[in-house]
C-alpha cells in the first residue's frame, strides 16, 4: 500500500511551453500533497505544499504564476511549469501525506519526473 | 524547525551492520526524527521514525541517545541495494520535511 505515481516519468520540451506533471495517490487518500525540485547532486527543495480544495502555498522565492498547482481531488495533485525555460530542467518530486494517519508525518514520495527544457 | 548534522559519505561492507549517525541538538520536546533514503534517481523512501524510544521495523532500526540530541539509524546487515543518499530530518512546521544534505552510503561488496 501507500503507493505514489507521477506521470510522465521524463519529459523533454521545447523553451517557452508548459508542461504538466500528476501526482496521484493510488491507494489512499491525501488532502495534503508537496511538490519538491531537486537539482543535479543537490538535495531536494520543498517548493509548494498542495491542500485538495485550497490554493497552494509556495516557499519563498518560487514564482506562483510559473509553478501552477491543482489540487482537485484526494489523490490528484498537479504541478504545470508554464513557459519552461532551460534552466527549469530538473527533477520534479511529489510526496503525499496520508490523511489517516495524523499522529505522524509519513509521507510517500513519487518516483520523480525528470524535466528536460530545450 | 530544528537543524541536523550528518557526515557526508560512508563506506560500508555489504552483508555487515551499516550505523549512521545524525546530530540534533536543538531538537524540541515535541519533534520526531525521520529517516528518509533516496537511491539515485528516485524519489524518496520512508524508513522508520521516532519520538524517544528507540524503534526498529523490518527496514531499520533507530537509536536515540537519552537527551534527543543525537541519533543513529541502523541497517543490521546492508546489502548493495541500500546504497543511497540517507536523510536525518526533524519534524517541521505544518508537515513540511526539510532535506538537507543527507548521508551518502556505499554499500560495497
Amino acid at each position: 500500500g501507500a503507493v505514489v505515481s507521477q506521470h510522465p516519468s521524463r519529459v523533454i520540451c521545447k523553451s517557452g511551453t508548459s508542461v504538466k506533471i500528476e501526482c496521484r495517490s493510488l491507494d489512499f487518500q491525501a488532502t495534503t500533497m508537496f511538490w519538491y525540485r531537486q537539482f543535479p547532486k543537490q538535495s531536494l527543495m520543498l517548493m509548494a505544499t498542495s491542500n485538495e480544495g485550497s490554493k497552494a502555498t509556495y516557499e519563498q522565492g518560487v514564482e506562483k504564476d510559473k509553478f501552477l498547482i491543482n489540487h482537485a481531488s484526494l489523490t490528484l495533485s498537479t504541478l504545470t511549469v508554464t513557459s519552461a525555460h532551460p534552466e527549469d530542467s530538473s527533477f520534479y518530486i511529489c510526496s503525499a501525506r496520508d490523511a489517516s494517519k495524523s499522529s505522524y508525518n509519513e509521507q510517500f514520495f513519487g518516483p520523480g519526473t525528470r524535466l528536460t527544457v530545450l | 524547525d530544528a537543524k541536523t548534522t550528518q557526515p557526508t559519505s560512508m563506506d560500508c561492507a555489504e552483508g555487515r551492520a551499516a550505523n549512521l549517525p545524525c546530530n540534533h541538538s536543538t531538537i524540541s520536546g515535541n519533534e520526531y526524527v525521520y529517516w528518509y533514503r533516496q537511491i539515485h534517481s528516485q524519489g524518496p523512501q520512508y524508513i522508520i521514525h521516532g519520538l524517544k524510544n528507540n524503534e526498529t521495523n523490518e527496514m531499520a532500526s533507530l537509536i536515540i541517545t537519552e537527551d534527543r540530541k543525537s541519533s543513529t539509524l541502523i541497517l543490521p546487515h546492508a546489502t548493495l541495494r541500500d546504497t543511497a543518499v540517507y536523510y536525518c530530518i526533524v519534524r517541521v512546521r505544518d508537515y513540511k520535511l526539510s532535506f538537507g544534505a543527507g548521508t551518502t552510503v556505499t554499500v560495497r561488496a
